[in-house]
């Protein structure tokens, strides 16, 4: 069954310092996959996404990724962080619904990450 | 453009009421669904719509209903409220069904006594 593994359930950084947080998926085929936001009492808002072509993903806010196929891997780095990206993130894989008649995002269960001053 | 919203933000049931959750979008959007979040857990989907007449079943249904009679509107019904429906409720919509984004409401938490 395809799943995904974000292996760090918290994880504090100094502001300023660079990040990088762990998604590992399983998926039999191509993985199309993306890494969402969420802010307290928010709702989720797409960081970046990866479905071809280059492995090195950039998204919004500072934010990148990159694919790795053989690690089955797809970790999110920030090079600076910032007081304001304090959040928990989301790994999620798509997933074809039945027949195909569209997709589903399946979640890993997040990574809280605090930023110290 | 409002995007996804959802209503009520916030719901207190009993056990054994009824009640039912509407997410709305205005952005033209084939395909909604409803997912679950739990400390823990992540996303899990609850029941999607691939069109406007049309709802299919995801990972967790049992327990709820969902209609779209409207190609704007998707609800989540619960007929019988237990605790173990105690959740925040999320509603996404995307364009198409073929790894399109999803756009995500702000949520709904629902606690059930």
């Amino acid at each position: 069954a395809q799943s995904v593994t974000q292996p760090d359930i918290h994880i504090t950084v100094s502001e300023g310092a660079s990040l990088e947080l762990r998604c590992n998926y399983s998926y039999g085929a191509t993985p199309y996959l993306f890494w969402y936001v969420q802010s307290p009492g928010q709702g989720l808002q797409l960081l970046l996404k990866y479905f071809s072509g280059d492995t090195l993903v950039q998204g919004i806010k500072g934010f990148e990724a990159e694919f790795k196929r053989s690690q089955s891997s797809f970790n999110l780095r920030k090079p600076s962080v910032h007081w304001s990206d304090a959040a928990e993130y989301f790994c999620a894989v798509g997933d074809f619904l039945l027949n195909q008649a569209g997709t589903a995002l399946i979640f890993g269960k997040g990574t809280t990450l605090s930023v110290s001053s | 453009n409002a995007g996804v919203t959802q209503t009520p933000k916030f719901r207190v049931l009993k056990t054994g009421q009824s009640m039912t959750l509407l997410c709305a979008q205005d952005m033209n959007h084939e395909y909604m669904y409803w997912y679950r979040q739990d400390p823990g857990m992540g996303l899990r989907l609850i029941h999607y719509s691939v069109g406007e007449g049309t709802t299919a079943k995801g990972e967790v249904p049992d327990g709820y209903n969902v209609s779209r009679l409207k190609k704007q509107n998707f609800l989540l019904g619960l007929e019988s409220a237990a605790p173990s429906q105690t959740s925040v409720y999320f509603c996404a919509s995307s364009y198409s069904g073929t790894f399109a984004e999803q756009f995500f409401g702000p949520g709904t938490r629902l606690t059930v006594l």
